[in-house]
């Protein structure tokens, strides 16, 4: 059965922090890796990852993806209250069935 | 371009009740595909449709059906609701159904039954 575990479960932080987001997939024939916002209501696409270990970038968020050991890490650097969210991340197959992991709720403080 | 749409955005129903959750996209994407989502479990897929005219069973496809009604529209019918299907229902299409197409989501239709 297809997994995807993401950590921490929940995050504190202060305005200014950098954070990083941890997801762990077992995913049979896995094709990409995707990581999505959740605010109030629909998850919004941040990024897909397909190669290991080259980085995507937009604006103070980046991803990279690590298919040896299954893993992807999402990074927030120089945090606002504007980032406080719930961080999905998806695994997909060949069959384009995702994945997806509890999401990790990051909250951003003054 | 208002993107993925939903109806309603709430919803309560006695148990055994029936009802159809209505999705439509305006961006000419191929697939379609219904989730839900309950508390610390992420969304898992109900069903999707790959094109029109097709339909698939995804990962907690039991309790629920689908259609297809064309290239715009996709709805979620639950035949006889039970307490255990209350959860939010998202909505989602992408281009194709490979796994290399994002989907966009809907914003979701917050379901409670009694």
């Amino acid at each position: 059965e297809d997994k995807v575990v993401q950590s921490p479960l929940s995050l504190v932080v202060h305005e200014g922090d950098t954070v990083t987001l941890n997801c762990s997939y077992e995913v049979t024939n896995f094709r990409s890796l995707l990581w999505y916002k959740q605010e109030k209501k629909a998850p919004t696409f941040l990024f897909m990852l397909t190669s290991s270990g080259i980085e995507k970038k937009s604006g103070r968020l980046s991803s990279i993806l690590d298919k040896k050991e299954l893993f992807s890490i999402l990074n927030i650097t120089a945090t606002q209250t504007g980032d406080s969210a719930v961080y999905l991340c998806a695994a997909s197959n060949a069959g384009n069935m995702l994945t997806f992991g509890g999401g990790t709720r990051l909250m951003v403080k003054p | 371009n208002a993107g993925v749409t939903q109806t309603p955005k709430f919803q309560v129903l006695k148990t055994g009740q029936s009802m159809t959750l209505q999705c439509a996209q305006d961006m000419n994407h191929n697939s379609m595909y219904w989730y839900r989502q309950d508390p610390g479990m992420g969304l898992r897929l109900i069903y999707y449709s790959a094109s029109e005219g097709t339909t698939d069973k995804g990962e907690v496809p039991n309790g629920y059906n689908v259609s297809r009604l064309n290239k715009r529209e996709f709805s979620l019918r639950l035949e006889s609701a039970a307490p255990s299907q209350t959860s939010v229902y998202f909505c989602a299409s992408s281009e194709e159904v490979t796994s290399l197409y994002e989907q966009y989501f809907g914003p979701g239709t917050r379901l409670t039954v009694t």
